[in-house]
């Protein structure tokens, strides 16, 4: 079946620009998962969604970042603003939801700010 | 605090040279105790999940075990495509996922 997919798969933007990173889970997991990976650091948690509801928003590292999860399935990751420290490779999980079940990972949006 | 800490950082084998990768965890109420491998330019990939301390699986030449403050990656004669980083991530009952910086394996033919 379909595995999580991501797009753009890469994305530069200048400085001060907005840019908008979606997610498709797999069909059926209730549950999504954003996570920001820089280079050599592990995966740092932004936010987490079960169905439309994030009841954990403690990840996001400013105001500037935003996520919303329409019907259950698609979530978009908005950054306003862009700053260069804000490059990275966003990476979505989803999962069947419940207590620890596996994390399926999309390949990643790359978005390098000039 | 809830922590993870994976050592070594980056190990070097030869190949059929096994080895074990340590994944030490500090948690509130551990839910479960993931794996994955992580191929450059991808995403991690699902290895094992793991519920108690005692608990074992196994995978081809992997073998995962855990204890109540460390879970252990055994590579049993690793072949070159076992080279990945490997990332060791815990949920706490808070349902809050850590994930470890991970381990950059180089298995050398």
């Amino acid at each position: 079946g379909a595995g999580v997919s991501q797009s753009p798969s890469n994305k530069v933007t200048e400085k001060g620009k907005d840019v908008e990173l979606r997610c498709d889970p797999i069909s059926g997991h209730t549950a999504l998962y954003w996570y920001r990976q820089s280079l050599g650091q592990g995966l740092e948690f932004l936010i987490y969604f079960q169905g439309n509801s994030a009841p954990d928003k403690s990840g996001l590292p400013s105001d500037r970042f935003s996520a919303e999860r329409t019907g259950g399935s698609v979530s978009t990751l908005t950054i306003q603003r862009t700053q260069q420290e804000d490059s990275a490779v966003y990476l979505c999980a989803s999962s069947p939801g419940g207590l620890a079940k596996t994390q399926y990972f999309g390949p990643g949006t790359r978005l390098l700010v000039l | 605090e809830d922590q993870v800490t994976q050592s070594p950082e980056a190990l070097r084998l030869q190949e059929g040279e096994s080895s074990s990768l340590n994944c030490s965890y500090t948690v509130s109420g551990l839910r479960g105790l993931f794996w994955y491998r992580q191929d450059p330019g991808k995403g991690p990939e699902f290895l094992f999940t793991l519920y108690s301390a005692g608990e074992e699986k196994e995978k081809e030449r992997l073998k995962a075990t855990l204890t109540k403050k460390e879970s252990f990656l055994h590579i049993t004669a690793p072949k070159p495509e076992d080279s990945a980083t490997y990332l060791c991530a815990v949920q706490a009952e808070d349902d809050k996922i850590i994930f470890g910086k991970g381990t950059r394996l180089h298995i050398l033919p």
